[in-house]
């Protein structure tokens, strides 16, 4: 099956910064690759998400890029703020069926203001 | 327009009971998938139901099953739980693609 590594685990940027969280996946049949925003205690969010017919997808300060050969794809946040401060996941499923996704471990990020 | 329902919120069981967790989808949802999310771990796929059937299984035991009604509300059941079973349940739900995740139900077995 799926198996989705996400480096690093905790991350602490000062406000204004980037961020950077990067995840690798082994099955070539994924082509689905959504990033979630889980907040102490609340829901994971969707925030952004990649296809593998995609090399690179931008919404406002958040972009994630995918390397379909490398098996990696990563998540971007730009000039980052407090309330970005969240548990971050990627994931890895086939388009077809993105209910079965494979989940990385998480990123706790700490913007520092 | 609601989205995904999961009740109760918070829950305490003593090991060995059974436990029924429930999810309401949101409106014009199809699909429904659980996870279960451990302390400080990403959620893991349990199962995904679609027209009253399990579609997908993830690496649970069978002490761990599924409904799916009629109007695509769904049911988790915990037979036999155990410690380990202590967790955030999430449940998903789709009409075709992207998920939409219920707050959850927490757990606590002791």
């Amino acid at each position: 099956g799926e198996n989705v590594e996400q480096h690093p685990s905790t991350l602490s940027v000062q406000e204004g910064d980037s961020a950077v969280i990067k995840c690798t996946y082994s099955d070539s049949a994924s082509n689905y690759f959504p990033w979630y925003k889980q907040e102490l205690g609340k829901r994971p969010q969707l925030i952004i998400d990649i296809r593998s017919n995609v090399g690179e997808k931008k919404d406002q300060r958040i972009a994630v890029t995918l390397n379909k050969t490398a098996k990696h794809f990563s998540l971007h946040i730009t000039e980052t703020q407090p309330e970005d401060s969240a548990v971050y996941f990627c994931a890895a499923s086939t388009e077809t069926n993105a209910g079965k996704s494979t989940f990385g471990d998480g990123t706790t990020l700490t913007v520092k203001p | 327009d609601a989205g995904v329902t999961q009740s109760p919120t918070h829950l305490i069981k003593t090991r060995g009971q059974q436990v029924t967790l429930r999810c309401s989808p949101k409106s014009g949802h199809d699909t429904v998938s659980w996870y279960q999310q451990a302390l400080g771990q990403g959620p893991q796929f349990i199962f995904q139901y679609y027209e009253e059937e399990e579609r997908q299984r993830g690496n649970f035991p069978d002490r761990f099953s599924g409904h799916q009604f009629p109007n695509y509300s769904s049911e988790l059941n915990v037979n036999a739980l155990l410690l380990g079973d202590s967790a955030l349940y999430l449940c998903a739900s789709s009409l075709a693609g992207g998920y939409t995740f219920g707050s959850g139900t927490r757990l606590t077995v002791v």
